[in-house]
This record gives structure tokens, sequence and C-alpha cells, in this order.
């Protein structure tokens, strides 16, 4: 079956630029979150979503930072202003229901801000 | 302190060697815990979970000691598909905290 999707794979953008990265979770599950993963590191939190409602954005770095999921099921992590440190791979990931259960992972985007 | 501890290796065994990872937490009111495995360039996908009583998945054995606050993976007779960064993750209040990877080479 399909699995967690996200686009575009790869985005270079300028810094002061404004990006959107998408993700398309596994159909029908309730739960989505987005991570920030940088080089040697394992993924860091951003923000979660249970159907439309957001439930916690404790790990957005900024106010530059926005997640949406109006229908809950597509969200869109958009960044405004990016800067060099925005750089990282941002990874999406979907489950059933709760985040205390198994997460399945998107392949990522990775951005490239210059 | 970090929520979750991982010696990044990397661990270079061979073919067929037994081999054992540790990962610490800080919470000690952590809910759940993973082993994921993640290959060079993709996303991290489960291994399996990690339960108090031990877990066995073929080759691969985790354990959970709440006591100690400390999660082990052991692999047996390491194979060169094997090799991989191995994440260590603890879930607290519906968030997942990932330690920052276990790097495994298997050499031939």
């Amino acid at each position: 079956g399909a699995g967690v999707s996200q686009s575009p794979r790869y985005k270079v953008a300028k810094r002061g630029q404004d990006v959107a990265l998408r993700c398309d979770p596994i159909s029908g599950h309730v739960s989505l979150f987005w991570y920030q993963q940088a080089l040697g590191q394992g993924p860091e939190f951003l923000t979660y979503f249970q159907n439309e409602a957001q439930l916690d954005k404790s790990g957005l770095p900024s106010d530059r930072f926005f997640a949406e999921r109006p229908e809950g099921s597509v969200s869109t992590l958009k960044i405004q202003r990016t800067q060099q440190e925005d750089s990282a791979v941002y990874l999406c990931a979907s489950s059933f229901s709760s985040g205390r259960e198994t997460q399945y992972f998107g392949p990522g985007t990775r951005l490239l801000v210059l | 302190r970090k929520e979750v501890e991982q010696d990044p290796g990397p661990f270079n065994v061979p073919e067929g060697a037994t081999v054992a990872f540790n990962c610490t937490y800080s919470n000690s009111a952590s809910q759940s815990f993973f082993w994921y495995r993640q290959d060079c360039r993709k996303e991290p996908k489960l291994l399996m979970s990690v339960y108090s009583s031990g877990n066995e998945d073929g080759r691969f054995t985790a354990q959970l000691n709440r006591a100690s606050q400390y999660i082990s993976l052991l692999i047996r007779d390491s194979k060169l598909s094997d090799s991989a960064t191995y994440l260590c993750v603890v879930v607290n209040f519906n968030k997942f905290y990932f330690g920052s990877g276990t790097k495994l080479n298997v050499k031939p």
C-alpha cells in the first residue's frame, strides 16, 4: 500500500525566500508529525497534528515556521524568510491514532538554503 | 540534558559477530520505546518496539530496563545488510524523542 509521501524531495532556496513542504500521510492515519533532521543527528520534533488540530507546536524553532493540516489529511510546513541554519532534512511521519504508536516516515525533503 | 543519549559509534564488526547498543533516557515517566533503523540518506524505519519483558525478532533482541532507564538492542550473526544507523526512540506525551543514532558497519 501507499506509504507517506513528501514533496519536493529536494529544495534549494536563496536566503530570505519562503518555502512550502508538503506531506501526504498514510490514508486513514489520524496523527501527523513533522521533524527536522540535521546531518549526523537524530530527527528533532517540530509539531504534531491530530486530524486538523495542531496539538503541539513546541518544537518549531521560530515564528518563521508554520504548519497546517486544514482537512485532516495533507499537511504543509511553511518556512518564511529562510536562513542558512534552516538547511536540513524535513521528515513527515504519520501514525494510526496517537503519537505513542509506531510512526511511519516519509522520504523527507532535503532543504538547502544558500 | 538531552532526553535520549546514544553512543554515536561507529561500531565496526565482522560478519557473523554479535553487537549490542545501549541508549539511556532521562524521563522516568516515558511511555513507549522503539528502535528505528536509518540507512544513509533514507527515512527512519521501524525495527522493533521495546518492552520491559524483552522481545526478540529473529536475530534482533530488544530490552528495556526501567529502573536504570536504558534500552538495548542486540544483533546476533551480523549481516552486511545490517550496516546502518540505529536510532533509539523514547515517547513522552505523544512526542517521539530520538537519540542521535549509533552507526554500525558490518565488514566482510
